[in-house]
């Protein structure tokens, strides 16, 4: 199992990211995978996820609006188009393979990450 | 949101330490609590799932006991490659919400 961002880097508040989660090793129509981020120096914050089928998306309010993920099955890779940025969204930004045990949910593989910085 | 607080902030240990890390939920979540583990420069590993279900490859060192709102990691007899930062993660409601992370360092 292999999840690899890229397309992070620098640019000023008010542009725009898209960030790309290539992965390999597993099914990935049958999984959803979500995206979190962290802050320098700082904890987890989870920012999105979609299922395995394209639907469901959710967002954390403070990137509602902003924030869209999207997936393409055929070529097993999830996207997080970053609009409208700010300081506040500098983090290491993760996507993340779900899977659940009953109802509990859980993080099982990681991608290393990529980083995003906001300024100008 | 759900709120989940960790505790301690750190902690300073030995190896051959036990070493418990809590997490409380501002409300109730049944056992959908995960906890990770997480080495500087590096993305957070799976630990636990389901509060007390050990993830595959993991040691039997590490532990997890709790439900409802209140949680527990348990690493009996530390070794030098468990000093690291600890989170716990929600997964009963969105938005997922984690701890704010337990650093276990050397005493």
């Amino acid at each position: 199992v292999q999840l690899v961002e890229s397309g992070g880097g620098v640019v000023q508040p008010g542009g725009s990211l898209r960030l790309s989660c290539a992965t390999s090793g597993f099914t990935f129509s049958t999984y959803g995978i979500h995206w979190v981020r962290q802050g320098p120096g700082k904890g987890l914050v989870w920012v999105s996820r979609m299922k395995s089928d394209g639907s469901g998306t959710i967002y954390a309010d403070s990137v509602k609006g902003r924030f869209t993920i999207s997936r393409d099955n055929a070529k097993n890779t999830v996207y997080l188009q970053m609009n409208s940025l700010r300081a506040e969204d500098t983090a290491v930004y993760y996507c993340t393979r779900v899977r659940y045990s009953g109802s509990s949910g859980y993080f099982d593989n990681w991608g290393q990450g990529t980083l995003v910085t906001v300024s100008s | 949101d759900i709120q989940m607080t960790q505790s301690p902030s750190s902690v300073s240990a030995s190896v051959g330490d036990r070493v418990t890390i809590t997490c409380r939920a501002s409300q109730g979540i049944t056992n959908c609590l995960a906890w990770y583990q997480q080495k500087p420069g590096k993305a957070p590993k799976l630990l636990m799932y389901a509060a007390s279900t050990l993830q595959s490859g993991v040691p039997s060192r590490f532990s997890g006991s709790g439900s409802g709102t209140e949680f527990t990691l348990t690493i009996t007899s530390l070794q030098p490659e468990d000093f690291a930062s600890y989170f716990c993660q929600q997964t009963n409601s969105f938005p997922w919400t984690f701890g704010q992370g337990t650093k276990v360092e050397f005493k």
